[in-house]
């Protein structure tokens, strides 16, 4: 079973909205990664935790907040977005952040539109 | 600056005959790559993967080659299927450094295979 959840599948929200996406896996994985994707652009990494604990951040701005409660779970938290933030949101998870030959297996996506 | 490109945003196939994607890369400290394909409105879904220290790897119709000194690598899927036609990413992975287990993507090549 190599299968990532995401909730919900879309999400619309406005500038003042705070909103949450969930992602799960039961790979027993202990890397968990949130990216971003525009329209026609490859996918983008925003952060990346690792047993936990967030390992890099790729200069997110702050209006993004994700948290790992457990090893299973990683949300993100997202409060007075832009409508340039309007993107699919990708959850992806790995054995191991550490190690050369991980494969990141992604999850369905979050269809975010802030208006 | 791109690190892995993909210079054919599109590609179209007979169902049967061989579809090729190309990839290249420019940074050295990549030692592992990946083929995702990804549908619309969908995470990406992993394919194949390959180590630097190889030169082939096979899984199936896909197969993917490795040319180090050219720093190029290509998927084969042979024979090409309807059910193949998808958006292709092929991404590579960093060696050392803080950002190890970051996942670079290309811009994808969008193959379409008729019946």
């Amino acid at each position: 079973d190599t299968e990532v959840t995401q909730t919900p599948k879309h999400l619309v929200m406005g500038m003042t909205n705070k909103k949450s996406l969930k992602c799960e896996q039961h790979m027993g994985h202990r890397a968990m990664y949130w990216y971003k994707q525009k329209a026609k652009k490859p996918p983008e990494l925003m952060f990346v935790y690792s047993y936990e604990k967030l390992s890099i951040n790729e200069s997110v701005p702050s209006r993004f907040s994700p948290e790992c409660p457990n090893s299973s779970l990683l949300n993100l938290h997202l409060h007075a977005l832009q409508p340039e933030d309007s993107a699919l949101y990708l959850c992806a998870s790995s054995q191991d952040w550490r190690g050369t030959q991980e494969t990141q297996y992604f999850g369905p996506g979050t269809r975010l539109l802030v208006l | 600056d791109q690190q892995v490109k993909q210079n054919s945003p599109s590609l179209s196939v007979q169902e049967g005959r061989i579809s090729i994607l190309n990839c290249d890369y420019t940074n050295s400290m990549f030692d592992y790559f990946l083929w995702y394909k990804k549908y619309p409105a969908e995470g990406p879904t992993f394919l194949i993967s390959i180590s630097s220290i190889k030169d082939k790897n096979e899984d199936g119709r896909f197969t993917v080659f490795l040319n180090k000194s050219a720093k190029h690598l290509s998927l084969h899927i042979v024979p090409s299927q309807p059910g193949d036609s998808a958006v292709y990413f092929c991404a590579a992975r960093r060696r050392y450094g803080g950002s190890q287990g970051n996942l670079i993507f290309g811009k994808g090549t969008k193959l379409s295979v008729k019946p």
